[in-house]
């Protein structure tokens, strides 16, 4: 079975920690996203990587921080510095068309992880 | 600044209703406009738009784009009680760097009652 896979499903954190959420596809897609959800937000793009060993900030990166040694993994850390950390976060996978090609890239979604600061 | 703008942000309707669900934009380089349905978890995809007043169907659901007023419609006909999700409108647009990315709405929630 192919798809996107993320873990753990709920995850609870103290105020300072950080926290690795996972993120695993085997759909064999070179670009993959992380997102954060919050009620009434949509989603919103935290960081996006288009190649292994390389990835971009998004529109909320502070906070978080990413790596890319693997085509199949993009883990999320949370770290003790995002002030409103509780959300639930989504990751993303896509083929990445060269953009000359002209070909958009649908994405597709993992289960989601929602994280809980006590 | 608000790049996708959906409305209604909420509806409730009765089984059976016909619903549009509307979705604006404003970015630079537009490649495509997508929807999904959010329902507990995972968004799922619906439609991706590319081209101009071309609809695309699946069942009871419909979209159609137009680029000239930078919108799209989502229809849901017969409506049905599992037809309650949040959807979701986003615009894929490339980015200075020359990578594309995704832009998000804030959702419509629609609540289907029996």
């Amino acid at each position: 079975d192919g798809g996107i896979t993320q873990s753990p499903k709920y995850l609870f954190r103290k105020e300072g920690q950080n926290v690795t959420l996972s993120c695993e596809q085997n759909l064999n897609h070179d670009a993959m996203y992380w997102y954060r959800q919050d009620p009434g937000q949509g989603l919103r793009l935290i960081y996006y990587s288009q190649i292994v060993n390389d990835f971009q900030k998004g529109d909320i990166a502070e906070g978080y921080s990413v790596s890319r040694e693997k085509k199949e993994s993009f883990p999320l850390t949370v770290t003790s510095a995002q002030k409103n950390p509780t959300a639930f976060y989504l990751c993303a996978s896509s083929i990445a068309h060269s953009i000359l090609a002209g070909v958009s890239n649908e994405q597709f979604f993992g289960p989601g992880t929602r994280l809980t600061v006590l | 600044e608000d790049k996708v703008v959906q409305s209604p942000l909420s509806l409730v309707v009765h089984e059976g209703d016909t619903v549009t669900l509307n979705c604006s934009y404003e970015v630079t380089n537009f490649r495509s406009l997508l929807w999904y349905k959010q329902e507990k978890k995972a968004p799922t995809f619906l439609f991706m738009l590319t081209s101009s007043g071309i609809e695309k169907k699946s069942g009871r659901l419909s979209s159609i784009l137009d680029k000239k007023e930078l919108s799209s419609i989502l229809n849901i006909t017969a409506t049905q009680t599992g037809d309650s999700a949040i959807y979701l409108c986003a615009v894929a647009y490339v980015t200075q760097g020359g990578s594309e990315k995704l832009v998000f709405g804030k959702g419509t929630k629609l609540t289907v009652n029996p």
